[in-house]
């Protein structure tokens, strides 16, 4: 079956402007997550979803991020004003939602560059 | 929060010799334990994981071996090909919820 799709696969941006990103996750998925990844370096957790409440935000770096998921599928992540330190990829991930499937798949990524 | 660390940060093998990239954790809670690979440039994909009622699991040649008490956990690939060059990241499941929390990754290298 189809896999976590994420849109756009690229964005480039000028400082200052709002950006939103999208997540399609697998299909019957109950749990979403996002996660930021600068160049060269690990996954920095963003934030968590389990069906359309996001029990754990503790990873958004600062307020000018938000989320949110609708009907318990799509989710969108927006970052406002957005700064150069903000350019990353941002992954999106899904899995069963139960105790005993935690696996996470992972998207292709958007790649953000904000100029 | 739970910090992870891993060893070594890079590692470069010839091909057919064997890597192991070792995974420390802090929460004594965690009870799933994934390795992930990631190619240049692409996803990071699940390659094995073990959960914390058992010490070992194989799967051809990737294994991964856990330790509970000393809170380790260790990826073994034998008889390497260059296509295992790759950046490997650990990511035991973190206190509540599923949350994993993601090593910096080691970058493998195996040499033809």
């Amino acid at each position: 079956g189809a896999g976590v799709s994420q849109s756009p696969s690229n964005k480039v941006t000028e400082k200052g402007k709002d950006v939103e990103l999208r997540c399609d996750p697998i299909s019957g998925h109950t749990a979403l997550y996002w996660y930021r990844q600068s160049l060269g370096q690990g996954l920095e957790f963003l934030i968590y979803f389990q069906g359309n409440s996001a029990p754990d935000k503790s990873g958004l770096p600062s307020d000018r991020f938000s989320a949110e998921r609708t009907g318990g599928s799509v989710s969108t992540l927006t970052i406002q004003r957005t700064q150069q330190e903000d350019s990353a990829v941002y992954l999106c991930a899904s899995s069963p939602g139960t105790t005993t499937t935690d696996t996470q798949y992972f998207g292709p990524g958007t790649r953000l560059t904000v100029l | 929060g739970e910090n992870v660390e891993q060893h070594p940060s890079t590692l470069s093998v010839q091909e057919g010799d064997s890597a192991v990239i070792k995974c420390t954790y802090s929460d004594s809670a965690s009870n799933y334990f994934p390795w992930y690979k990631q190619e240049l440039g692409k996803r990071p994909q699940l390659i094995i994981d073990i959960r914390s009622n058992v010490g070992e699991k194989k799967d051809q040649r990737i294994a991964v071996t856990l330790n509970k008490t000393a809170k380790h956990f260790s990826l073994h690939i034998t008889e390497t090909q260059p296509e295992d060059s790759a950046v490997y990241f650990c990511a035991p499941k973190g206190r509540g919820y599923n949350k994993l929390i993601f090593g910096a990754g080691t970058r493998l290298a195996v040499h033809p």
